[in-house]
């Protein structure tokens, strides 16, 4: 069975680095034409794509935020992880990482159900 | 950077009825549109890929057409479970700079 778990802080302080880790099962990360992505989704606002990770550890960044993010992968813990630096309010969002196989002629065929995080002093 | 605006933002239909949401891109994205489904809680669904293929395991009261800027999501004979938001994606470029619309939001009449 197929799964990604999204995991890191509930709250974070303006200025701080988030870090978020997305768990997967079912499949590699180093499988052929498998890409895994970050998206978020502010409250009541639309998804926004982040970055993503491809099979060849390739990796792709959101044009608005490429000078925030990393995403980096283990491939000994099958785990994906997102940071973002010099968090704002605004990145108080649910966060969500999202499997690509035929990556990139597809798209996200499974989701995890997404962490919450706030952004507060 | 590709714009994805979907209409109606709420709709209301009754069960077993028909909806029609409607996603429009701010230019061509050939077939590469994708429709989610989106509830409280849960990890969202891919219900459409390819403007008109449904994911697997989806019913078939779900359809989905549309190429170039206009798309549409049919769902036939609602039912209770189908109350929810739904999404359309574009996923047409490479480089990857995916988009999605805002939502519609499916409720009962």
């Amino acid at each position: 069975q197929v799964t990604l778990t999204e995991s890191g802080p509930a709250l974070v302080r303006p200025t701080q680095t988030l870090t978020l880790t997305c768990s997967v099962s079912g499949f590699f990360l180093t499988t052929s034409a498998i890409c895994v992505s970050w998206i978020r989704q502010p409250p009541g606002k639309a998804l926004e794509w982040l970055a993503l990770i491809d099979w060849n550890d390739d990796k792709y960044y959101s044009t608005s935020l490429k000078t925030r993010l990393t995403i980096s992968r283990d491939t000994s813990k099958n785990q994906v992880v997102l940071t973002l630096t010099n968090v704002d309010p605004v990145d108080t969002a649910t966060y969500y990482c999202g499997r690509i196989i035929n990556c990139p002629l597809w798209t996200f065929d499974i989701w995890g159900q997404g962490t919450m995080v706030t952004v507060s002093s | 950077e590709i714009v994805m605006t979907q209409s109606p933002a709420t709709l209301s239909v009754s069960p077993g009825d028909r909806a029609t949401l409607s996603c429009r891109a701010s230019q061509s994205v050939n077939r590469k549109l994708a429709w989610y489904q989106g509830k409280p809680g849960q990890a969202p669904r891919l219900l459409i890929y390819g403007a008109s293929t449904r994911a697997t395991g989806i019913p078939a009261r779900f359809s989905g057409s549309g190429s170039g800027t206009e798309f549409t999501l049919t769902i036939s004979g609602l039912q209770s479970e189908d109350f929810a938001v739904y999404y359309c994606q574009q996923y047409n470029n490479w480089p990857p700079m995916y988009t999605f619309g805002q939502g519609t939001k499916l409720e009962i009449k």
